[in-house]
């Protein structure tokens, strides 16, 4: 069965930065496009990042764009999120999902992981 | 503000159908398909129409949804005590080179 989970969390400072991993197991990896979600507390849902099924290609929200870094390593069906310059505004669980379709990416999620809570605070 | 709207609550009595609403523009539902996702209590979101109307396998049938134009719909028939929880659609926007969700809505079961 489809697993993703997610690791890497923490209470981080302003201006700092944090990677976030999501360890894919139960589907071959390297065929689907992958990404971030994203919910501040007691919010709605936030589309962070996208990533094609070769990492060829990476998509952002305007509101991570430039600070955020998503990425993957097919050797270790693992992907990433690099974090820099973060902001309040940022604390969120941050959730793993795969895309729905094969090969390029629809930008719709079949699969979720249990998600790892970003808290961006002094 | 998200750019997809959806009503922030919605209610029915048990039995009772009831529906949802998202309503987008040229660039996000007017030319992308539309999907629908589940979020109960303290779980993570779950994937609940994609495609505008298929439902992936497993979930009941009476969850429906339609697209007409730029806005879309979500219908819940036979209303059960567990289906509270919130509800989002959500869109590739082409404008944006990205994926838009609704702001959520929270139905009540009464």
């Amino acid at each position: 069965q489809v697993q993703l989970v997610e690791s890497g969390g923490g209470v981080v400072q302003p201006g700092r930065s944090l990677r976030l991993s999501c360890a894919a197991s139960g589907f071959t990896f390297s065929s689907y496009a992958m990404h971030w979600v994203r919910q501040a507390p007691g919010k709605g849902l936030e589309w962070v990042a996208g990533i094609s099924y070769d990492g060829s290609n990476q998509y952002y929200a305007g509101s991570v764009r430039g600070r955020f870094t998503i990425s993957r390593d097919k050797s270790k069906n693992t992907l990433y999120l690099q974090m820099n310059s973060l902001r309040a505004e940022d604390t969120a669980l941050y959730y793993c999902a795969k895309d729905g379709h094969s090969g390029s990416l629809h930008g719709y999620f079949d699969y979720w992981g249990q998600g790892t809570l970003v808290t961006v605070s002094s | 503000q998200s750019v997809l709207t959806q009503p922030p609550s919605a209610s029915g009595t048990p039995g009772q159908r009831v529906t949802i609403s998202c309503s987008g523009s040229s660039s996000n539902i007017g030319s992308n398909y539309v999907y629908w996702y589940q979020q109960l209590p303290g779980t993570a979101p779950k994937l609940l129409i994609y495609r505008n109307n298929q439902r992936p396998s497993g979930v009941p049938d009476r969850f429906s949804g339609s697209k007409s134009g730029t806005s879309a719909s979500l219908a819940i028939s036979g209303l059960r005590s567990e289906d509270e929880g919130d509800y989002y659609c959500a869109a590739w926007d082409d404008s944006l080179s990205g994926v838009l969700f609704g702001g959520g809505t929270k139905l009540t079961v009464l």
